[in-house]
Parts: C-alpha cells; sequence; structure tokens
C-alpha cells in the first residue's frame, strides 16, 4: 500500500493562479480532510468528506474548494492564489471507526508571489 | 469556542532525562484526544488516542494520560531518535473536526 499521496511536493504561483493540489489513498478510508500547517498556528482544517460526493467545511475554507468523487480521491483546488495561501498543505485519511487514527500525506509546500 | 493548547512550545532534554508534555483542552463533549508525532519535513504520525479520564496508553518510551481537562504525554529516559514536534488533536464540533494544537518541539541530545 502506498498509503497517502500528494502531489506536487513543491509549488510556486503566482498570485491569481489557480491550481489544484491531488490527494490520493489506497486503504479504502471513507473520511478525507485537508489541512494546512502554518508556523505557530499549528495545523487548520481546510475541508473534509466523510464519503464520496459529501463534502464540508473547516476552519479555514475561503479560497478553496473541494470535491469528492471516488473513495480514493480528494483534490483541493485554489481558485485566485493569494500570498496568504503560502503554506504546508496535508491530506488525510482515515477509517470511519473509534479511533479516528489519521493517515497522513507527505505534504505540498505552496509559495504565492 | 473549542481549543486545544500545548505547553512547552519547546523542549530540550539530556538522553536518559524523563519529562512530560502537557496538552490542555476546552472541548464540549470530549469524543477523543490524540497525539501524533511529526518529523520535519514529514506529515504527522499517529500515536495514540484517549477516550475517558484515567486512560492511559504507552508505547516503547511513551505514555499517554488523560484526565478531565488536560492530557500529559510523559518520555521515559528519551533518545535521540525521540526528537520530533508532538501534536495533540481533539475533534470538536464533529467527528471529523479534529483541532491541533500548536505542538511541543522536542530536542534530546545525546
Amino acid at each position: 500500500n502506498a498509503g497517502v499521496t500528494q502531489t506536487p511536493k513543491f509549488q510556486v504561483l503566482k498570485t491569481g493562479q489557480s491550481m489544484t493540489l491531488q490527494c490520493a489513498q489506497d486503504m479504502n478510508h471513507e473520511y478525507m480532510s485537508w489541512y494546512r500547517q502554518d508556523p505557530g498556528m499549528g495545523l487548520r482544517l481546510i475541508h473534509y468528506s466523510v464519503g464520496a460526493g459529501i463534502t464540508d467545511q473547516g476552519e479555514v475554507p475561503n479560497g478553496y474548494n473541494v470535491s469528492r468523487s471516488t473513495t480514493e480521491d480528494f483534490p483541493l483546488r485554489l481558485l485566485s492564489a493569494a500570498p496568504s495561501q503560502t503554506s504546508v498543505y496535508f491530506c488525510a485519511s482515515s477509517q470511519s471507526n473509534r479511533d479516528y487514527e489519521q493517515y497522513f500525506g507527505p505534504g505540498t509546500r505552496l509559495t504565492v508571489t | 469556542e473549542d481549543q486545544v493548547t500545548q505547553s512547552p512550545e519547546a523542549l530540550r532534554l539530556q538522553e536518559g532525562e524523563s519529562s512530560s508534555l502537557n496538552c490542555s483542552y476546552t472541548v464540549s463533549g470530549l469524543r477523543g484526544l490524540f497525539w501524533y508525532r511529526q518529523d520535519p519535513g514529514k506529515g504527522p504520525e499517529f500515536l495514540f488516542t484517549l477516550y475517558s479520564a484515567g486512560e492511559e496508553k504507552e508505547k516503547e518510551r511513551l505514555k499517554a494520560t488523560l484526565t478531565k481537562k488536560e492530557s500529559f504525554l510523559h518520555i521515559t529516559a528519551p533518545k535521540p531518535e525521540d526528537s520530533a514536534t508532538y501534536l495533540c488533536a481533539a475533534p470538536a464540533g464533529g467527528y471529523q473536526k479534529v483541532t491541533f494544537g500548536t505542538g511541543t518541539k522536542l530536542q534530546v541530545i545525546p
């Protein structure tokens, strides 16, 4: 099993550009989430999904869109990049069981200039 | 407002010097308290879930405990490979809406 994979690993965007961060998992997990991690602020939840076709907003959803057409994939779209979106983005997945153990991907480091 | 607060922000220990990391939470209807380890440049790695006050879990040199207001991660006789950032988290406002603390960066010196 590859676990949770994310692409790209690094990305530089100019203000106003759009892009999609890819996330895939091969563990047949129902739950998937996107976080951003900034120095001094910890991990903050952007969007999450409890199954194919079902998504919901987290703590910091503005400027981001998600969709979940399959169990395996959960892409994160930046609509119009802003310097405030410079961050490290992590995707995570978990089974819908009591432990809520989340498996995290390796992250995407995004810089918006 | 649901909050998870960790202290200290950073901790430097000599190899073999035991200590504890603290996680205090103000989450209504606590559904679990999680501990993760994060190495530089990597995603967090799950360590433990605790559900009720008095519960304890162990893994190698780590032991996590939970009270009604806080959790502790005790590190016994740490080794340099235990150096990492330790994150505490709790589901707030829904099982998948997880709130993370800002972490404790642990450095263990040989």
